[in-house]
């Protein structure tokens, strides 16, 4: 059963555009990640945010710019994206910061011509 | 570098037969973590391994974790087509708040 809901599905752009994705959990978790997914499957967490709060910013461009509006939407921003930026983005959460157990959205696809 | 990691990139079955993906890791863990990833969808966690335990079970899976040799397993018993996906294990980072998944290993089970 979904409980991470991740919009849009699949999303083609051009460089320099700005896209934005959205994700909402309904599990009532307090920990939000969005991880980048590559074309050889390989999983890389970008950010992640407890309460609101980001606790997690790993190495990524400064055009990403994740946003909270509360515990249960963590949002992603891209301004100007580059061809390296095509990917899949998956959102997930967690019940607390322990993350013993990640749930994951089915993730949204990003082409970039 | 990856703090845990898949050691084989790909394997292939027929159903029916058995199959095992292993992992190594290279941090101290408080547990292990082994998730699938279907075609299309995002990962979904098979089996949690803790620190103290040595193997754990769930339906037709079987994982192992052996702290000494910082290395898991996952095995899968009679196979079926479905269980067809990317296999990843991961570990929680130091803090544990963050995880950190191998490269996966691609399992195709074919009739």
């Amino acid at each position: 059963e979904t409980a991470v809901f991740q919009t849009p599905n699949y999303h083609v752009t051009q460089v320099g555009n700005e896209v934005s994705f959205n994700c909402k959990q309904t599990l009532g978790h307090d920990t939000m990640y969005w991880y980048k997914q590559d074309s050889k499957k390989l999983l890389k967490i970008m950010f992640s945010y407890n309460n609101k709060q980001l606790i997690v910013n790993e190495t990524v461009p400064r055009r990403f710019s994740p946003q909270s509006s509360d515990k249960a939407h963590l949002n992603l921003r891209i301004k100007s994206v580059e061809p390296e930026d095509s990917a899949v983005y998956l959102c997930a959460s967690s019940y607390k910061f322990s993350a013993e157990t990640l749930y994951f959205g089915s993730g949204t696809r990003l082409t970039v011509l | 570098s990856q703090l845990a990691e898949e050691n084989s990139w790909a394997l292939s079955v027929h159903e029916g037969e058995s199959v095992t993906v292993n992992c190594s890791y290279k941090t101290s863990i408080t547990a292990l973590q082994w998730y699938r990833q279907k075609s299309g969808k995002g990962p979904a966690q098979l089996i949690l391994i803790r620190s103290n335990e040595r193997e754990k079970r769930n339906g037709r899976l079987r994982a192992t974790l052996d702290t000494s040799s910082q290395s898991s397993s996952l095995s899968i018993t009679a196979t079926r087509c479905e269980d067809t996906a990317v296999y990843f294990c991961a570990t929680a980072g130091t803090g544990g708040y963050k995880v950190v998944f191998g490269s996966g290993t691609r399992l195709l089970v074919s009739p």
